[in-house]
């Protein structure tokens, strides 16, 4: 399985765009890229997807560079509520399991 | 609109006392779940079925075990609870990947989660 680093946490204010990074140098040719979001006291929620280049749904954003080695995700005009947890997850697309990292946690200033 | 339900929400055992969790769903996905989450770590596999095919993950203990008697429902067994074993169960449950013929089938669903406590 391709191991994640990504930021332990990251901070920023209210109405502002915030970018995580996720490093996947050993991503393998069937692996898909995940990113899940967790609240305190709730189980993860999917957030996005993607194999490579950009993939935009009515939440996040997620740009994949060429090489795949690493993935940010992107979340627009954040508010108090998008305090969370985020998850990077890589995995074969063929496989029905999930390992997940170390998380970023990210709080969201008034 | 509740579709993986956990029961009950907070759990509280005595040490060695077996405890059981449940899980159920709406979906009728192929695969359930079962996590372990300590304070302020990730979540972490125990196992998980694909409908009856019981997937155990090698680091996880014997003192978990697991039934599933039918599509909707699963359940999470500690036969000896420890002081070690306090904390959050999340069940989650996926279409299965590509055995389930679908792109996004490995998009796993959680439930809130069951916060289970040792005294």
């Amino acid at each position: 399985l391709a191991k994640t680093t990504q930021p332990i946490s990251m901070d920023s204010y209210e109405g502002q765009e915030v970018n995580i990074t996720c490093s996947h140098n050993n991503i393998a040719t069937n692996d898909y890229i995940t990113w899940y979001q967790q609240f305190p006291s709730q189980g993860p929620r999917f957030i996005i997807q993607g194999y490579k280049t950009k993939v935009t749904n009515e939440v996040a954003s997620l740009f994949i560079p060429a090489d795949r080695k690493s993935s940010t995700l992107s979340l627009p005009r954040v508010s108090l509520s998008d305090t969370a947890v985020y998850y990077c997850l890589v995995g074969d697309f063929r496989d029905e399991k999930l390992t997940f990292g170390t998380g970023t946690r990210l709080t969201i200033i008034p | 609109d509740a579709m993986v339900i956990q029961n009950p929400r907070y759990q509280v055992t005595q040490f060695g006392k077996p405890v059981t969790l449940s899980c159920s769903q709406t979906l009728n996905h192929n695969v359930m779940y079962w996590y372990q989450q300590k304070s302020s770590q990730a979540p972490k596999l125990l196992f998980h079925y694909y409908d009856k095919d019981f997937n155990n993950e090698a680091d996880t203990p014997d003192n978990f075990q697991s039934r599933r008697p039918n599509t909707s429902f699963c359940f999470l067994d500690i036969r000896s609870p420890g002081l070690g074993d306090a904390a959050m169960y999340l069940c989650a449950t996926s279409r299965g990947g590509i055995r389930s013929g679908t792109s996004l089938g490995n998009e796993q669903f959680f439930g809130p989660g069951t916060r289970l406590t040792v005294l």
